[in-house]
């Protein structure tokens, strides 16, 4: 199994820019959920989604947004980048939502210039 | 909004010291989860507790869940060169986050050795 996976690793783009954050897992969760971690403030939940076209929002979802039109990927989109969202972006995967052991990403390192 | 409060932010040891990070959260809690990140890399799961009062013991690692289950803290003997990464913990209260963990800050542990 490779887990959880993410592309692209790096990424730099230029404010404005749209792009799409790619995300799969092949342990067949039915959670799925994208992070943001920036210094000093933890990690903090984007969206989330219990079920292949079931999404809903998390703690900071301006800005972004996901569709689960399978139960391996859920794709997170930068609509219009901005310098606030230069951050390290997590996905992570569980069996259920909450009482569960989340499985992270490798993560991706995103800079908005 | 729910918050799950983290301390202390940084703490810097000789290696064969002792570690505790402690977790507070402003409401009572179904579980809490606790991650390692190693730098550079992702959250990794390390345990859950679930009942109060619970105390579960990782080789070096000893994790409590309080009895009130609004606080835990993880504690890490004799401290090595291996323990450095950032420890988070994650707590869940169904009805107060839909069904989502939240994250604390993190404790980032720096080892000398």
């Amino acid at each position: 199994n490779a887990g959880v996976t993410q592309t692209p690793k790096f990424q730099v783009l230029k404010t404005g820019q749209s792009m799409t954050l790619q995300c799969a897992q092949d342990m067949n969760h039915e959670y799925m959920s994208w992070y943001r971690q920036d210094p000093g403030m933890g990690l903090r939940l984007i969206h989330y989604s219990v079920g292949a076209g079931i999404t809903d929002q998390g703690e900071v979802p301006n800005g972004y947004n996901v569709s689960r039109s399978t139960t391996e990927d859920f794709p997170l989109r930068l609509l219009s980048a901005a310098p606030s969202q230069t951050s390290v972006y997590f996905c992570a995967s569980s069996y259920s939502q909450g009482a569960q052991e989340q499985f992270f990403g490798p993560g991706t390192r995103l800079t908005v210039l | 909004g729910q918050q799950v409060m983290q301390i202390p932010q940084y703490q810097h040891v000789q290696e064969g010291e002792d570690f505790t990070t402690y977790c507070n959260s402003s409401t009572t809690l179904s579980n809490i989860q606790w991650y390692k990140q190693r730098p550079g890399g992702h959250p990794v799961f390390l345990i859950q507790l679930v009942k109060s009062g619970e105390v579960k013991k990782q080789k070096r690692l000893t994790f409590q869940f309080g009895e009130a289950k609004k606080n835990s803290s993880l504690h890490i003997t004799a401290t090595q060169t291996t323990d450095v990464g950032t420890y988070f913990c994650a707590g869940l209260n169904y009805g107060g986050s839909q069904g989502n963990l939240i994250f604390g800050k993190g404790t980032k542990l720096s080892v000398k050795p």
